[in-house]
């Protein structure tokens, strides 16, 4: 079973639509991470959400915290094909400092 | 300046080797750790250092080694390489043992056991 499902698992999209994708566990987690992974690299942090409800925004990504922190999603406005990549979701639960990634939703965004 | 760099970038190697994977980050970050990502992309810890301590140890066969001679560095050494150890291996590191404050990877060593 895994602590953070991720959904959905691949979603293939053309140029300026707007997605969002989730990520959702039964544990409650002090914070959780989102990172894009593009192929050939490492994954790259974009952003942490630590309180429950929070909303964070980084350009044309929108990123919320569930109020009973333990689930987050992930907003794209107007994607572009440069947001083509792995999203994954991360973050340690309970009282646990041992970090735990999902398995990730592949984005393909077309031109 | 890479922040954390890997090396080597690709390893190719036949069962029954041994092999090392170095990682080096010029971050100032006191913890370091290595990650394996399957062929599916799940990404699942192996090990932990904070300042050349070990503090996380995954159920990772004894084959494999981490060894950290300074803060800054953390080497994977792989005994008897078996074709279930082809993945991709990536470093990371963070300010501190709360890694709320954000992982920075390396860009991975892909090792193909053939």
């Amino acid at each position: 079973t895994q602590l953070l499902e991720q959904s959905p698992q691949f979603l293939s999209i053309q140029e300026g639509e707007n997605l969002t994708v989730y990520c959702n566990s039964s544990s409650v987690f002090s914070s959780l991470q989102w990172y894009r992974q593009e192929p050939g690299e490492g994954p790259v942090l974009l952003v942490t959400v630590v309180t429950g409800g929070e909303v964070k925004k980084l350009k044309r990504l929108t990123f919320q915290f569930g109020d009973a922190r333990k689930d987050s999603s992930l907003h794209i406005t107007a994607a572009q094909p440069g947001d083509t990549g792995l999203y994954l979701c991360a973050g340690a639960p309970g009282g646990s400092y041992i970090p735990t990634f999902g398995r990730g939703t592949s984005l393909i965004v077309h031109p | 300046d890479t922040a954390v760099s890997q090396t080597p970038k690709y390893l190719v190697t036949q069962m029954g080797n041994d092999k090392s994977i170095k990682c080096e980050q010029n971050l100032g970050h006191d913890t370091m750790y290595w990650y394996k990502q399957d062929s599916k992309k799940f990404l699942k810890i192996m090990f932990s250092y904070n300042n050349k301590e070990l503090i996380i140890n995954e159920t990772v066969p004894n084959r494999f080694s981490p060894k950290s001679p300074d803060k800054a560095h953390l080497n994977l050494h792989i005994n008897s390489l078996e074709l279930g150890d082809s993945a991709v291996y990536f470093c990371a590191s963070s300010h501190a043992r709360d890694w709320r404050y954000g992982y920075t990877f390396g860009s991975g060593t892909r090792l193909t056991v053939v």
